[in-house]
């Protein structure tokens, strides 16, 4: 059963970067794609961006400046940076699978979640 | 950026009901779309893919149709386990956004 599993920090400076890493269990992170996804009260769910097992990525055009994602295959691992944050980045941080057979960019399997909050 | 559209917002309804959620997307995405359930305090749950592919392991009593811009999900029997946000996710093209969710609530 494949597993996902958010850590890093909660609370984050404002102007401060944000981290995050998903480590996936169960399975291989090769052969799929990654994303990270965030929910707030405010905006709902948004797709931040995803990484593909070759390291390729692509992101938000609504945050593409600000985020970085990699990926380790050494450690069943990938990861979210997000600087220059601000309140308005509080969220609910996911990381969440994508099949890789085909125009299937749905999210199969997700973390639990990881609140992270935006605060001095 | 392609943006889904939910209805209704909240719906109640018996248990045995048949319940429909509407996603109405502003450009024209073939059948790429999925839908989730999501309960209080959890991730999303995957039901279904392409419009109309159950999810493995999703009860049938679960299924969704359309194409194009018009999309419904239906619930034929609703259970009380039923209860929980659902969201549709259009992944026709960059960047992927999902719908504002349709509450369902058990009367």
């Amino acid at each position: 059963q494949v597993q996902l599993q958010e850590s890093g920090p909660g609370l984050v400076k404002p102007s401060g970067t944000l981290s995050l890493t998903c480590t996936v269990s169960g399975d291989s992170i090769g052969t799929y794609r990654w994303s990270w996804i965030r929910q707030s009260p405010g905006k709902g769910l948004e797709w931040i961006g995803y990484i593909y097992y070759i390291g390729s990525t692509n992101y938000n055009p609504s945050l593409k400046n600000r985020v970085t994602m990699s990926l380790d295959r050494s450690t069943n691992q990938f990861s979210l940076k997000l600087t220059s944050v601000s309140a308005a980045d509080t969220a609910v941080y996911y990381c969440a699978r994508s099949p890789d057979n085909g125009w299937t960019y749905f999210f199969d399997y997700w973390g639990q979640g990881k609140q992270v909050t935006v605060s001095s | 950026d392609i943006q889904v559209t939910q209805s209704p917002a909240t719906l109640s309804a018996s248990v045995g009901d048949r319940v429909t959620v509407t996603c109405r997307a502003s450009q024209i995405i073939s059948d790429w779309l999925a839908w989730y359930q999501q309960k209080p305090g959890k991730a999303p749950k995957l039901l279904i893919y392409k419009a109309s592919t159950l999810q493995s392991g999703v009860p049938s009593r679960f299924s969704g149709s359309g194409s194009g811009t018009e999309f419904t999900l239906t619930i034929s029997g609703l259970q009380p386990e039923d209860f929980g946000t659902y969201y549709c996710q259009h992944y026709n093209s960059y960047p992927w956004n999902f719908g504002q969710g349709t509450k369902v609530e058990i009367k």
